[in-house]
C-alpha cells in the first residue's frame, strides 16, 4: 500500500525567511511525485512532477527535489502570497488507473 | 477554456436525501476522478474513470455511485446521504500518458444534517 507523509503539518514563516517542506513516501515503483498548491476554498493547483532521484524543478521562489525516500519543497525568501496548503502525491507502478495517493498537506503561513 | 467545472458549489442535505454532483472538463482528457477532502484525512479517492465507458472503485467508494456520461462528464451520486458524507468533493481529470498530472475543479462543499 502506497503511503505519503508530509511534515510539518503547519509552518509559520516571516516574509523572507526561507524553509523547506518534507514529503516522505513509501511506494511500489515510483511513477511520479507531484506537488500541488491549494488556496482556501479552492481546488489543488498543479505545481511540479518529479520522476527520479536527483531530479529538481523550480518555479519562482519554489524548488522541488527528490530522493529515493522523500521530496522537499524549498521556499526561498517567501512572500505573504505564498501562504497556502502544499500537497504532495505519488503515482505508483502498481495501479493501472493513474491513481494518486496524497499526503495530508502542509499549511504554510507567511507573515509580512 | 474553463478546465474542470463542478456544480453545485454548496449543498445542504438532510439524512436520507439523494443528490448528484456534476463534473465536466474541456481539456479532452481521458481519465476523470472523484475525491473527498476532510480535515486531517487529506484527499481520498472515491471513484475514477480511466477512460470513457469504464469506472472503478477508489479508496472510499461506499455510499457513492458514479456515471461516466461521455468523455467530458463524470457525475457522483449519493443515493441516501449520511452525516459521515459531509465533506468537500473535488473532481479531477488527467490525460493518459505525458506527465499524468491531474487538474482539479473548484470543489463542492456538502453538508449532511
Amino acid at each position: 500500500e502506497d503511503q505519503v507523509t508530509q511534515s510539518p503539518e503547519a509552518l509559520r514563516l516571516q516574509e523572507g525567511e526561507s524553509s523547506s517542506l518534507n514529503c516522505s513516501y513509501t511506494v511500489s515503483g515510483l511513477r511520479g511525485l507531484f506537488w500541488y498548491r491549494q488556496d482556501p476554498g479552492k481546488g489543488p493547483e498543479f505545481l511540479f512532477t518529479l520522476y527520479s532521484a536527483g531530479e529538481e524543478k523550480e518555479k519562482e521562489r519554489l524548488k522541488a527535489t527528490l530522493t529515493k525516500k522523500e521530496s522537499f519543497l524549498h521556499i526561498t525568501a517567501p512572500k505573504p502570497e505564498d501562504s497556502a496548503t502544499y500537497l504532495c502525491a505519488v503515482r505508483s507502478g502498481n495501479n493501472a488507473g493513474n491513481m494518486l495517493t496524497f499526503g495530508g498537506g502542509t499549511r504554510l503561513m507567511v507573515k509580512p | 477554456n474553463a478546465g474542470v467545472t463542478q456544480t453545485p458549489k454548496f449543498q445542504v442535505l438532510k439524512t436520507g436525501q439523494s443528490m448528484t454532483l456534476q463534473c465536466a472538463q474541456d481539456m479532452n482528457h481521458n481519465s476523470m476522478y472523484w475525491y473527498r477532502q476532510d480535515p486531517g484525512m487529506g484527499l481520498r479517492l472515491i471513484y475514477y474513470s480511466a477512460s470513457e465507458g469504464t469506472t472503478d472503485k477508489g479508496e472510499v467508494p461506499n455510499g457513492y455511485n458514479v456515471s461516466r456520461l461521455n468523455k467530458r462528464e463524470f457525475s457522483l451520486r449519493l443515493e441516501s446521504a449520511a452525516p459521515s458524507q459531509t465533506s468537500v468533493y473535488f473532481c479531477a481529470s488527467s490525460e493518459i500518458g505525458g506527465n499524468y498530472e491531474q487538474y482539479f475543479g473548484p470543489g463542492t462543499r456538502l453538508t449532511v444534517t
